[in-house]
Parts: structure tokens; C-alpha cells; sequence
């Protein structure tokens, strides 16, 4: 089956640093992905679309410039949260949408997920 | 922005019961899936119903879809103590918001042995 990873699995840093997200399709490309972010007991939000080779999609309310996102590859995105504060502490999850146009499965396959704390 | 409702918001039943989650929507969908979410983890995918279907099964699940009453519902037989996990479904648009999914705010499923 598609395999979705996300490094870290959790990751602590302080107030001001910047942390980067790694998601990665293993097993098979994505032009399309998906970040995600969940608070505890709370459903996903969805906040950007982030397309192979071109700018991410941004969510109304969600901050481009606070969450860079970068899709490289097909197999590849990234989401850094720069300038990090406590208020950003969550649970960010990415997803994968196998290549192949429309006509292909709509599926999405979700990583594990990366817990973030921001002291 | 949430477009699902989902009730129950929890449900607790014994092992062997059945367990139905409902999801309710309000914009025409191009297809609307079920995942389930262990505490902590990833989304794991369910099924996929597609607006021109009206049931589908998967094993010990039954998905009913209902496009006039923006409605669907997700069946877990026989629950087993493992089947213990939030609950979500997910609408998808098509047009410009093709493959965007819209969350539900999710049931939580609590089987006991």
C-alpha cells in the first residue's frame, strides 16, 4: 500500500526558533500534498495544498510567511514554522495524493504525524 | 472550514455490538470518505464513497450515502475492543477545490471488551 512518513515524530524547540517538517511518499509520487493541523480532541484543519514545482495554496487565515511550506519533489514536502511560539504547538499532519490526473484514485494517504512543542 | 457534523460526538458500546457514526454536510461533494485516527497517530483510510453511490461495504463496514440529505453514515459490525478510535469523515469538492478534503469533528468510538 501507499506509505505516507513524517520526520520528526515529535520534536520540542524553543520560543522564536524555526522547526522544519519533513513528508515524504515513500513507495509512490505525489504531485499533490496536504499539511494539516489538529489540535487535542479537535478535528484536522486543513491548512495549505502543496503542489510539486510551484507555490502552495494557503488556507484563508493561515499564514504563508509563518508556515513555509516547500514541495521539491514528488515524493518530498516540507513545512517550516518559523519563528515558533507556544500558540503553535500541535499535532501537524501531511498527506499524499498519488500522481496520475483525475482519473486516478482520489485517495489520500496520511503520515503519522508530527507532534510539535513550543516552550 | 469545518463542513462536517458528526454524531455522535462519542459512543461507547461492548465488543460484538454494532457501532453507526453519522456525518452530515452542507456543499455538493464529489466524494466523501471515512478515516479512522488512533490516539496520537495518523489518519488510516477507510472507504471512499463517491456522490453517485448510495452504499458500499468493506468488510465489517457499511458506508450509506445520501446526496439529497447531505448525509452519510458509517456502520462498524461486530465491533471488536480494537476498533477503539476517533472517527472521521471527510467531504471532497470538485471544480477549483479538487482534492481538498473538509474534516467532520469526529466520533469517538470506545469498544469494551
Amino acid at each position: 500500500g501507499a506509505v505516507v512518513s513524517q520526520h520528526p515524530s515529535w520534536v520540542i524547540c524553543k520560543s522564536g526558533t524555526s522547526v522544519k517538517i519533513e513528508c515524504r511518499s515513500l513507495d509512490f509520487q505525489a504531485t499533490t500534498m496536504f499539511w494539516y493541523r489538529q489540535f487535542p480532541k479537535q478535528s484536522l484543519m486543513l491548512m495549505a495544498t502543496s503542489n510539486e514545482g510551484s507555490k502552495a495554496t494557503y488556507e484563508q487565515g493561515v499564514e504563508k510567511d509563518k508556515f513555509l511550506i516547500n514541495h521539491a519533489s514528488l515524493t518530498l514536502s516540507t513545512l517550516t514554522v518559523t519563528s515558533a511560539h507556544p500558540e503553535d504547538s500541535s499535532f501537524y499532519i501531511c498527506s499524499a495524493r498519488l500522481a496520475g490526473g483525475r482519473g486516478s484514485t482520489d485517495t489520500q494517504y496520511f503520515g503519522p504525524g508530527t507532534r510539535l512543542t513550543v516552550l | 472550514s469545518q463542513q462536517g457534523e458528526e454524531d455522535p460526538q462519542a459512543l461507547s458500546i461492548q465488543e460484538g455490538e454494532n457501532a453507526t457514526m453519522n456525518c452530515s454536510y452542507k456543499t455538493s461533494i464529489n466524494n466523501l470518505q471515512w478515516y479512522r485516527q488512533n490516539s496520537g497517530r495518523g489518519l488510516v483510510h477507510l472507504i471512499l464513497i463517491r456522490s453517485n453511490e448510495r452504499e458500499k461495504h468493506s468488510g465489517r463496514l457499511r458506508v450509506t450515502l445520501d446526496t439529497s440529505k447531505k448525509s452519510s453514515s458509517l456502520l462498524i459490525t461486530a465491533s471488536r475492543a480494537a476498533d477503539t478510535a476517533s472517527y472521521f469523515c471527510a467531504t471532497a469538492a470538485g471544480g477549483t477545490s479538487y482534492g481538498k478534503l473538509t474534516f467532520g469533528q469526529g466520533t469517538i468510538l470506545t469498544v469494551h471488551p
